[in-house]
C-alpha cells in the first residue's frame, strides 16, 4: 500500500526564517515519482518540484531546496529566508505508474504561516 | 501553454440537487483524473479515465457518475447532493507515456485550478 505522511500540521515562522517540511513514503513500487505541491489561499495547486525514485540528486531553486533520500522513504522541503507569500498548505505526493493512468495520493498537508 | 480547463470555478446547489462539473485536459493528454478536497483536507482521487474508459477509481460515492468524452474532456455528475459533497474538486490530466525514461511520461498530474461546489 501507498502512503504519504507529513507528521508538521501547521508550522509558523518568522519572515526571513528557514523552514523545513518533512514528508515520509510508503511504497512497495521501485518506480515511482515524488512532488511538491503549494496550494495557496486561493486554493490551487501550484507545481513545484517533481522527484523520480533513480534519481536522488537534491535539487535548489531559488530559496527552495528538495532533500531526497531513499534509505529514509524521505523527500523534505526547505525554504530559505521565508517569506510572507509562502504562507500557503504545501502538499507531498507519491505517483506510480497504472494500468491506464497513474495513481497519485497525497499527504495530509502542511499548514505554513509565516509572519512579518 | 494550455492549462487544464475546468467549469464552472464556482457551484452553489441546494441539497438533493444535482451538478456536473467539466474538465478539458491538456491538448494531447489523454487521461483525466478527479479529485475532491474537502475543507482543511488533502486531496481524495475519486475516478480516471485513460482513453475514454475508466481506469481506476477511489472514493467516489455511488450518487457520482463520470465520464470522459471522444474529445478527451470529462465531466463528473453528482446527483442528490448532500452538505458534505461541499468541496473543492480538482481535474488533472497527464499524457501516458512508456515509462521513467520517456519523454511522456513524467509521473505528473496537470491540475485545474479546482471548481468549489458549496451545497445549502
Amino acid at each position: 500500500a501507498q502512503k504519504v505522511t507529513q507528521a508538521q500540521t501547521e508550522i509558523s515562522v518568522v519572515e526571513k526564517e528557514d523552514v523545513t517540511l518533512d514528508c515520509v513514503y510508503e511504497t512497495r513500487d521501485t518506480t515511482y515519482y515524488l512532488f511538491w505541491y503549494k496550494q495557496p489561499p486561493s486554493g490551487e495547486l501550484v507545481f513545484l518540484i517533481r522527484r523520480n525514485s533513480f534519481d536522488e540528486q537534491n535539487e535548489i531553486s531559488g530559496r527552495y531546496s528538495w532533500n531526497f533520500q531513499k534509505s529514509t522513504s524521505s523527500f523534505n522541503f526547505t525554504i530559505t529566508a521565508s517569506q510572507v507569500v509562502d504562507s500557503a498548505v504545501y502538499f507531498c505526493a507519491l505517483s506510480s505508474e497504472t494500468t491506464g493512468g497513474f495513481k497519485t495520493i497525497f499527504g495530509a498537508g502542511t499548514r505554513l504561516f509565516v509572519k512579518a | 501553454a494550455a492549462g487544464v480547463i475546468q467549469s464552472p470555478r464556482h457551484l452553489i446547489k441546494e441539497k438533493r440537487e444535482t451538478a456536473t462539473l467539466k474538465c478539458y485536459p491538456i491538448p494531447r493528454h489523454d487521461t483525466v483524473y478527479w479529485y475532491q478536497q474537502g475543507p482543511g483536507q488533502d486531496p481524495q482521487f475519486l475516478i480516471s479515465f485513460y482513453e475514454k474508459m475508466q481506469s481506476d477509481k477511489g472514493s467516489i460515492p455511488d450518487r457520482f457518475s463520470a465520464q470522459q468524452f471522444s474529445d478527451y474532456h470529462s465531466e463528473l455528475n453528482m446527483s442528490s447532493l448532500e452538505l458534505g459533497d461541499s468541496a473543492l474538486y480538482f481535474c488533472a490530466s497527464s499524457p501516458m507515456g512508456q515509462g521513467i525514461d520517456e519523454s511522456g511520461s513524467t509521473g505528473e498530474l496537470f491540475f485545474g485550478e479546482g471548481s468549489r461546489l458549496t451545497v445549502l
